[in-house]
């Protein structure tokens, strides 16, 4: 079954480091990725789209990559701080109406 | 960006009760919505996608008759909980895109945490 797998283990980091999340996908192709932040008990908010004829994406902080030979796509925030702990969710999408979402990996971010 | 504003944030309801939840596009209209459904620490679940003025698309194992959705007009989709149970406890979250849902960003609904009692 198609599938968007992320870490399920928190990620924890010192402030100040760069913060690297992986998502990787398995029977499928997605058209795009996309990253969100969810905060407990809120919706998901946008970060990031990447197609897949995009080999990176930057805004800001934040950057992500797209690897279609290692169906892969890494987050990083750089220059991390306290205020980007959350849970950071990666989607992608075909180009139908369907998003496949991954669990998400929790980001620990300490002072 | 857009916004997406989801009602109640939160709902406590008896067994056997019927829950309702709204989803509504504040500043633009919404052809388009989806409902999700999220268990702690889990990805989330697609139910069903909303269609204005149209039947409500369901997900494989999500049963319509239980999970009703309603979408009449560009800017408002409710989903009402019938019959609910214990088991129907979750956060259930609603999503709508100005354009194509595919290649543009989707605005999110704060979310609703249902409990059933």
């Amino acid at each position: 079954s198609q599938k968007i797998e992320q870490n399920s283990e928190a990620l924890n980091i010192q402030e100040g480091k760069t913060a690297t999340l992986t998502c990787n996908y398995t029977n499928y192709s997605p058209a795009y990725l996309q990253w969100y932040r969810q905060d407990p008990g809120r919706g998901p908010v946008f970060l990031l789209l990447i197609r897949e004829n995009e080999k990176e994406k930057r805004k800001e902080r934040l950057k992500v990559t797209f690897d279609t030979t290692l169906k892969q796509s890494l987050f990083h925030i750089t220059a991390s701080q306290p205020a980007d702990s959350a849970t950071y969710l990666c989607a992608g999408n075909t180009g139908g109406f369907k998003t496949i979402f991954g669990a998400g990996t929790r980001l620990f971010v300490k002072a | 960006g857009a916004v997406v504003s989801q009602h109640p944030s939160r709902v406590i309801c008896k067994s056997g009760t019927s829950v309702k939840i709204e989803c509504r596009s504040l500043d633009f209209q919404a052809t388009t919505m989806f409902w999700y459904r999220q268990f702690p620490k889990k990805s989330l679940m697609l139910m069903a996608t909303s269609n204005e003025g149209s039947k409500a698309t369901y997900e494989q194992g999500v049963e319509k008759d239980k999970f009703l959705i309603n979408h009449a007009s560009l800017t408002l989709s409710t989903l009402t909980v019938t019959s609910a149970h214990p088991e129907d406890s979750s956060f259930y979250i609603c999503s709508a895109s100005e354009g194509n849902p595919t290649s543009t960003e989707a605005f999110f609904g704060q979310g609703t945490r249902l409990t059933v009692v």
